[in-house]
């Protein structure tokens, strides 16, 4: 079956700092990556998605990059800012499933 | 910005009860899904639900659970007997197509006492 890793539990940065988050995946045939972040009490709100044919992409303030040969995905956050403080889960789908598999996430703390 | 709606945001039910999780999906959505997350733990899938029925379940959506779209807006999670592992936070998500677009909802936080 597949997993979704995360290579940090809890990542600490100053404010201003750009962050990077990781995550490792074991099924190859995983094509439709997302990250989430995920304030107390809130569901994981949609931060930025990438398909299996592109290796980079950029929102506000964020890039994900997608290394499929080594199946790892991470998510880098510029200037990072208090507002950010949250977990960050990545999550993958595979073609013919709607359903999405989520990583364990990653605790992003910004301190100002 | 069009959201999903879960409620309530918090039930706490006694072991052996039955709940209903409802939910409310963004309004041009076709496809639902309901995901749970333990204490800590990460998002796990319970169901997928199209065209008014199941699409796709995990192993942990057993026969003490069921969904419904009694309505042409609400969808429904029913546990029947609860178990005090049960107790989690219940996301609700839509999208309007199969493999992208999710938009999930701020969860209902079951309590089994």
């Amino acid at each position: 079956g597949e997993s979704v890793g995360l290579h940090l539990p809890t990542l600490s940065v100053q404010e201003g700092d750009n962050s990077i988050i990781n995550c490792a995946y074991s099924n190859s045939a995983s094509d439709y990556f997302i990250w989430y972040k995920q304030e107390s009490g809130k569901g994981p709100q949609f931060i930025i998605d990438i398909r299996s044919n592109m290796d980079k992409r950029q929102g506000q303030r964020v890039t994900v990059l997608l290394n499929k040969t080594v199946k790892h995905l991470s998510l880098q956050i510029a200037a990072t800012q208090p507002g950010d403080s949250a977990v960050y889960f990545c999550a993958l789908a595979s073609p013919g499933y709607s359903t999405l598999t989520f990583g364990k996430g990653t605790m992003l703390l910004v301190s100002p | 910005e069009p959201e999903v709606t879960q409620t309530p945001s918090h039930q706490v039910t006694q072991m052996g009860q039955e709940v209903i999780l409802r939910c409310v999906p963004i309004s041009n959505h076709l496809y639902f899904y309901w995901y749970r997350q333990i204490l800590g733990q990460k998002v796990e899938f319970l169901v997928s639900f199209y065209n008014n029925e199941i699409s796709e379940k995990s192993e942990i959506f057993d026969d003490q659970f069921s969904v419904e779209r009694p309505d042409g807006s609400n969808f429904t999670l029913k546990i029947r007997s609860t178990k005090l592992e049960d107790s989690a936070m219940y996301f609700c998500a839509s999208s309007e197509v199969r493999d992208s677009g999710y938009t999930f909802g701020s969860g209902t936080r079951l309590t089994v006492v």
